[in-house]
Formats: C-alpha cells, sequence, structure tokens
C-alpha cells in the first residue's frame, strides 16, 4: 500500500521534555512538510522539504526542528521551548513540480503536554 | 489579510440540496488549487484538484475556478449526511508552498 504514515498516533509531554513525531511516506514524493492544526483552525506550516538533506522553515518554526537525512523520512521534534504544543500535527507529502502536485496527508498524531 | 479565506459556518443544507462551499485567495500568481474533507478528528483527504480557470467535475462535486476574480469554489450535489465534515481550501504558491484557508463546516440534515 502506498502511503504515509505517522507514528504515535497519540502522544504524551511532560514539561521540558523533547518529543519526536515520526512520518514516513513510500509515494516516492519529493516534497514533505509538517503542519499544526488547533481546534476549529486551519493548518499552519511548521516546516517543509522540497529534497533530502534541505528544508525550510514554515510560518511557526520556533520551538520546533526537523532533518530530512533519506527521502521517505521526515521526523519532526517538538522542543521544550514550544510553549503550547498541544495540537493536532499532520505530515504530508507532494510532487515537486508539474501536475499532479496534489498534497496528501498522513493520519495524524495528537500531542497532548500534561 | 490572509492568504486563503473561507466562510467558518456552518453551512446548514437538506439532504439531495446542492451544497455551495466558497474561497478566495491574495496570490495572483498561484496555479494550483484544491479542496480537502476533513471529517472530525481525521487528517486532510484531498476530493478536487483545479488549475484552470472553469469547471471540473468528479462524481457529485464539481470545483470551479475563477483567477480573474481569485475564487474557488466546491458544489457538492446530492448532498448526503455522509457528507458532513469540514471542507478546506488549499492554494499552491511558488517554492512548493501549500496555504490552507481555516475550512467551512458542512452540515447535511437528513
Amino acid at each position: 500500500d502506498g502511503g504515509i504514515t505517522q507514528s504515535p498516533k497519540y502522544l504524551f509531554r511532560k514539561e521540558g521534555q523533547n518529543v519526536t513525531l515520526s512520518c514516513e511516506q513510500n509515494l516516492n514524493h519529493d516534497a514533505m512538510y509538517w503542519y499544526r492544526q488547533d481546534p476549529g483552525q486551519g493548518l499552519r506550516l511548521i516546516y517543509y522539504s522540497q529534497i533530502v538533506n534541505d528544508f525550510q522553515k514554515g510560518d511557526i518554526a520556533e520551538g520546533y526542528s526537523v532533518s530530512r537525512e533519506k527521502k521517505e523520512s521526515f521526523p519532526l521534534t517538538v522542543t521544550s521551548a514550544q510553549k503550547n504544543p498541544t495540537a493536532f500535527y499532520l505530515c504530508a507529502s507532494s510532487s515537486r513540480t508539474g501536475g499532479g502536485d496534489e498534497q496528501f496527508f498522513g493520519p495524524g498524531t495528537r500531542l497532548t503536554v500534561l | 489579510q490572509k492568504e486563503v479565506e473561507q466562510n467558518s459556518g456552518p453551512l446548514s443544507v437538506p439532504e439531495g440540496a446542492i451544497a455551495s462551499l466558497n474561497c478566495t485567495y491574495s496570490d495572483r500568481v498561484s496555479q494550483s488549487f484544491f479542496w480537502y474533507r476533513q471529517y472530525s478528528g481525521k487528517s486532510p483527504e484531498l476530493i478536487m484538484s483545479i488549475y484552470s480557470n472553469g469547471d471540473k467535475e468528479d462524481g457529485r462535486f464539481t470545483a470551479q475556478l475563477n483567477k480573474a476574480s481569485q475564487y474557488v469554489s466546491l458544489l457538492i450535489r446530492d448532498s448526503q449526511p455522509s457528507d458532513s465534515a469540514t471542507y478546506l481550501c488549499a492554494v499552491k504558491h511558488n517554492f512548493n508552498k501549500f496555504y490552507f484557508g481555516s475550512g467551512t463546516k458542512l452540515n447535511v440534515k437528513p
């Protein structure tokens, strides 16, 4: 099955902890993205990567970090510097160019700070 | 000004009616436009993509694009209770960035 997987589905973090959210895709897409969604709101871009070993900050990158060492993987670390991390985190991927550039989403990780 | 704007709703329509969802965007050079459906607690699911002015039909869904007016719409014919969800409009900008509206909540009443 082709698609995007995220783990874990639910994650609980204590104050001051760093946590890492996993995102893997087997769609052979070059571009990958991390979004945050708060209740009743749209998606806000955290980081995105268009190619291996390269990534750019989105609109709300503070308190987050990413890496892109492999084409199929784009993990997100929520650091202790992120003051309000409780949210629904969505990973997505898309082809870089041309027609068929739709963006597809994984099932999401729901992070709660205890 | 937000990049992509949608009426948050809720939009209520009776079963079998046509639901009309609207979206405006601010960047005139945008070339790719998308509609996603998101059920409560789930991730967004792609419904339609549209790249050229005019209408694009797929089953009960029709996407409409007017680049001169910077306007995208989604029509859902013969609305069903299972269509009740939040519909997100997305616009692709340069450098492969996507911007999303805050979504319109649709309620289809049996």
